[in-house]
């Protein structure tokens, strides 16, 4: 079975651009979350998809939004790009929304 | 706002070392409580409680919660080398707060 897969691995952006990051769920998972990963503030949840629809959503600023496609997969954007938007982005799915499989994230660094 | 602790933030033990890392939470709605191990960018899953007073077991890992004083212990005995991570520590939450809240992590390094 195909774990988590994000896309792209890598990332480098200069502030005020936007930034689409897509991630693949395990196939049968229908709950996808995104965190953000920094060094001082550890794994920050972003929100959480299942079945195309926003469950929950963390506490970061209308620039960050997402969205999840009737095939699992989620896309997550970024827009009006802030140096501290730097970090390590995580996917996780799951079937149902608890134990969840995590990507290899993005890293994305904005210059 | 839902809250989870871990101690000690950074930890440096020698190979055959037994460790205790600790994880203590404030939510509402609890439900469960999961460790994670994040060697390099994925973290990869390792227990999930939910009953209070009942050890996971996986190999040299073991983890115990505690529902009536809010907490857990992750125990690796005889460590390695390879055991040399960022242990995540999880705690899901229901109702309308439906999320995993993670704690900063415990930097668990074993020099041989």
């Amino acid at each position: 079975k195909a774990g988590v897969t994000q896309t792209p691995r890598y990332l480098i952006k200069t502030r005020g651009q936007q930034v689409t990051l897509s991630c693949s769920p395990i196939s049968g998972h229908r709950s996808v979350s995104w965190y953000q990963q920094t060094p001082g503030q550890g794994l920050q949840f972003l929100f959480e998809y299942f079945s195309e629809t926003q469950r929950n959503k963390g506490n970061f600023p209308g620039r960050f939004s997402g969205r999840q496609f009737s095939n699992s997969r989620s896309e997550m954007n970024v827009s009006t790009l802030e140096l501290g938007d730097s970090a390590l982005y995580l996917c996780a799915s799951s079937f149902s929304g608890e134990k969840l499989f995590f990507g290899s994230g993005t890293q994305l660094s904005v210059l | 706002e839902d809250k989870v602790v871990q101690s000690p933030l950074s930890l440096v033990v020698h190979e055959g070392d037994t460790v205790t890392l600790n994880c203590s939470y404030e939510v509402t709605n609890f439900r469960s409580l999961l460790w994670y191990k994040q060697e390099k960018k994925a973290p990869t899953f390792l227990f999930m409680l939910t009953s209070s007073g009942i050890e996971k077991k996986s190999g040299r890992l073991s983890s115990i919660l505690d529902k009536k004083e809010l907490f857990s212990i992750l125990n690796i005995t005889a460590t390695q080398t390879g055991d040399s991570a960022i242990y995540l520590c999880a705690v899901f939450s229901g109702g309308s707060n439906y999320k995993l809240t993670f704690g900063k992590g415990t930097l668990l390094t074993v020099n041989p």
